[in-house]
């Protein structure tokens, strides 16, 4: 079946500092790839999408790359705010058994220090 | 503006007790979700319905039932037969998979924060 794997956290960053966060996947087929952002108390919201290989998806600063060779969609953004800290979910998406199944990482959280 | 209301936003459940979460949504999307989510765990898929009057079980839907009546509802029970149910439950919709549409995010709500008293 297909799995997210992403780097465990908590990850704690000062304010400016470059992030990563790791995310890798293993499925059959050509899913699509996205990042989602959890705030404490609140659902998850779509950060940004990628759905073929090398696409790029960006957005408010954050992108990730699809990369089929190495099975992975990392998470970046070069200058972190405080208000960036969250909880961040790669996730995968593709057609199966007739219905578009989602498979999560385990999240990772961001911690942003001033 | 179009989203997905969940409520209540906490809610407490007795020993024996069924309780029932609603979401809503007016975004006129084909599929809804239930998902639950536990610290460390990510989220798990509990039920699934692609149309009105049509929904399947997910990973973990021992405990739990759903129904599907109109477009806009997708109300999860917790059963007395869900001996673990703390845990923040979300609801999640998206435009479905007609036409090869997996490649569309899905929509979630705030969530319900369930815990047993």
């Amino acid at each position: 079946g297909n799995s997210v794997t992403q780097m465990e956290g908590p990850v704690t960053l000062s304010e400016e500092a470059f992030l990563t966060i790791n995310c890798t996947y293993t499925a059959t087929g050509y899913p699509s790839l996205f990042w989602y952002v959890q705030y404490p108390g609140e659902g998850l919201q779509l950060l940004l999408k990628a759905t073929k290989a090398d696409d790029k998806g960006s957005n408010k600063g954050f992108e990730a790359t699809y990369r089929k060779e190495t099975t992975s969609f990392h998470l970046e953004k070069g200058s972190v705010q405080v208000s960036d800290s969250a909880v961040y979910f790669c996730a995968l998406s593709d057609h199966s058994g007739g219905y578009q199944k989602v498979t999560f990482g385990t999240g990772t959280k961001l911690q942003v220090i001033p | 503006d179009g989203g997905i209301t969940q409520s209540p936003k906490y809610l407490f459940r007795k020993e024996g007790q069924n309780v029932t979460l609603s979401c809503e949504q007016n975004l006129n999307h084909d599929a809804m979700y239930w998902y639950r989510q536990d610290p460390g765990q990510g989220l798990r898929l509990i039920y699934y319905s692609q149309i009105v009057n049509d929904f399947q079980k997910g990973d973990i839907a021992e405990g739990y039932s759903v129904s599907r009546e109109k477009k806009e509802s997708f109300p999860l029970t917790v059963t007395s037969a869900q001996k673990n149910p703390t845990a923040f439950y979300l609801c999640a919709s998206s435009i479905g998979d007609r036409a090869g549409y997996s490649n569309q995010p899905q929509h979630f709500g705030d969530g319900t924060r369930l815990s047993i008293l």
